[in-house]
């Protein structure tokens, strides 16, 4: 059984970097089968796609978010991590990791697995 | 920015159906956005219900149904429960990028 689990700081001042790590257990991040994302959702809003990345090195973010997000894999301790720049309260969200397969592929399951999610709050 | 429209609210009788839908502004959705649809309920994560458009996963109750109806992914609830009201998010993929419409909060009333 996979299983997700986000970790962080959970208050972060404003102008600085929030960074947080997401750790993989019931399975291989480096498969190179999967994305591995971020999702935030402000209180009592929806859902906001931050970026994926693959073990191959690839990585996609949206472009909203003005290059502000990097995300990264370590293979060797099965985490996945996102730095988040020039914070403001704006970002204040619950951060979610999730495994997305690779649409297409014959195996591809959709975004199938979440973690439980870790609030953060710019200020 | 490319805007992903789900109706905002919507209330289903028990028992009854409903079908919830998810446009894109870029155009008509097609296969090719492998919609995949979310059901979250209040203070729990979001579940995945479907993907590749009208894809169960493996623990999504046989009433839930996904197609593209008239440019648009959508959802159908056949026979709601009360356990099924909640808010619902789609997301489509556009390349590289992935984009969330804004939920649909469904009643069971």
């Amino acid at each position: 059984q996979v299983q997700l689990q986000e970790s962080g700081p959970g208050l972060v001042n404003p102008s600085q970097t929030l960074s947080l790590t997401c750790t993989v257990s019931g399975a291989s991040i480096g498969s190179g089968t999967f994305y591995w994302s971020w999702i935030r959702q402000p209180a009592g809003k929806g859902l906001e796609w931050i970026g994926r990345m693959q073990t191959s090195g690839i990585s996609n973010y949206n472009s909203s978010l003005k290059g502000r997000a990097i995300i990264s894999i370590n293979p060797s301790k099965n985490q996945l991590s996102l730095d988040l720049n020039s914070v403001t309260a704006a970002d204040t969200a619950v951060y979610y990791c999730a495994r997305a397969g690779i649409a297409g592929r014959p195996d591809y399951s959709g975004v199938d697995v979440w973690g439980q999610g870790t609030t953060v709050i710019v200020s | 920015q490319t805007v992903v429209t789900q109706e905002p609210s919507l209330t289903v009788s028990p028992g009854g159906t409903v079908t919830l839908t998810c446009a894109s502004s870029t155009g008509a959705v097609t296969s090719g956005f492998h919609a995949n649809w979310f059901q979250q309920k209040p203070g729990q994560t979001p579940r995945a219900l479907m993907y590749s458009t009208d894809k169960k996963q493996s623990w999504t109750p046989a009433r839930f149904s996904g197609s593209l109806l008239g440019g648009r992914a959508a959802l159908t609830l056949s026979g709601a429960q009360p356990e099924d009201e909640a808010e619902y998010y789609c997301l489509l993929y556009y390349g590289g990028a992935m984009f969330f419409g804004g939920g649909t909060k469904l009643t069971v009333l």
